[in-house]
């Protein structure tokens, strides 16, 4: 149980396009679901935060206009890194936690090269 | 904010040794987890642990919530052991919003 997916897995785009990324989870309802960024060999940094029906909380420097994060549903949250740039490219991570649940659990990951 | 410190940051086995990593945190928490991320990125529940101990097969955690510190030990190591070690803490001073800090993780490589 608690299966997180994430789709791409890998994407290239040219500067100055939008990309989104989807995250499911696959056998459990998500009441909350939080957007990860990870640099090369650097540990996991929180960008924001999104709760089914609500509007995301977003980190401190984290600019909101740039990455929209929508959860539509109880599955399903969405990241779209608008007007992308050389220096979005990254590796985006999703986690998920269910209703009373602590846990989080995190999805494969996708990987952004914006060229 | 929370320092999540782990240690060592490196640490390099031959296939069947055993090994201990540590996870110090500053502040009081509701949550710690420890994952394990492979090489392909994903990372992979271990524990669920805020106090006490628990096993699972050749792994087992420690967490000591008076003392701030979590202990992970892998006995009997192998090489799909490799990757990257994290812990991640909920703090309670961030409220119960069950955002996790992570700390810069403990890169283990099991040599055959």
């Amino acid at each position: 149980g608690a299966v997180v997916s994430q789709h791409p897995s890998r994407v290239i785009c040219k500067s100055g396009t939008s990309v989104k990324i989807e995250c499911r989870s696959l056998d459990f309802q998500a009441t909350t679901m939080f957007w990860y960024r990870q640099f090369p060999k650097q540990s996991l940094m929180l960008m924001a935060t999104s709760n089914e029906g609500s509007k995301a909380t977003y980190e401190q420097g984290v600019e909101k206009d740039k990455f929209l994060i929508n959860h539509a549903s109880l599955t399903l949250s969405t990241l779209t890194v608008t007007s992308a740039h050389p220096e979005d490219s990254s590796f985006y991570i999703c986690s998920a936690r269910g209703l009373g649940v602590y846990e989080q659990y995190f999805g494969p990951g996708t990987r952004l090269t914006v060229t | 904010g929370i320092q999540v410190e782990q240690s060592p940051p490196d640490l390099i086995l031959q296939e069947g040794a055993n090994s201990t990593l540590r996870c110090n945190f500053s502040d009081s928490v509701n949550n710690l987890q420890w994952f394990h991320q492979n090489p392909w990125g994903q990372l992979i529940n271990l524990f669920y642990i805020p106090s006490g101990t628990k096993q699972n097969g050749r792994l087992s955690a420690t967490t000591v919530a008076t003392e701030r510190y979590s202990l992970l030990y892998i006995s009997s190591s192998q090489t799909t052991d490799s990757g990257v070690y994290f812990c991640a803490v909920d703090p309670i001073t961030q409220g119960g919003s069950e955002k996790l800090v992570f700390g810069k993780g403990t890169k283990l490589t099991v040599n055959p």
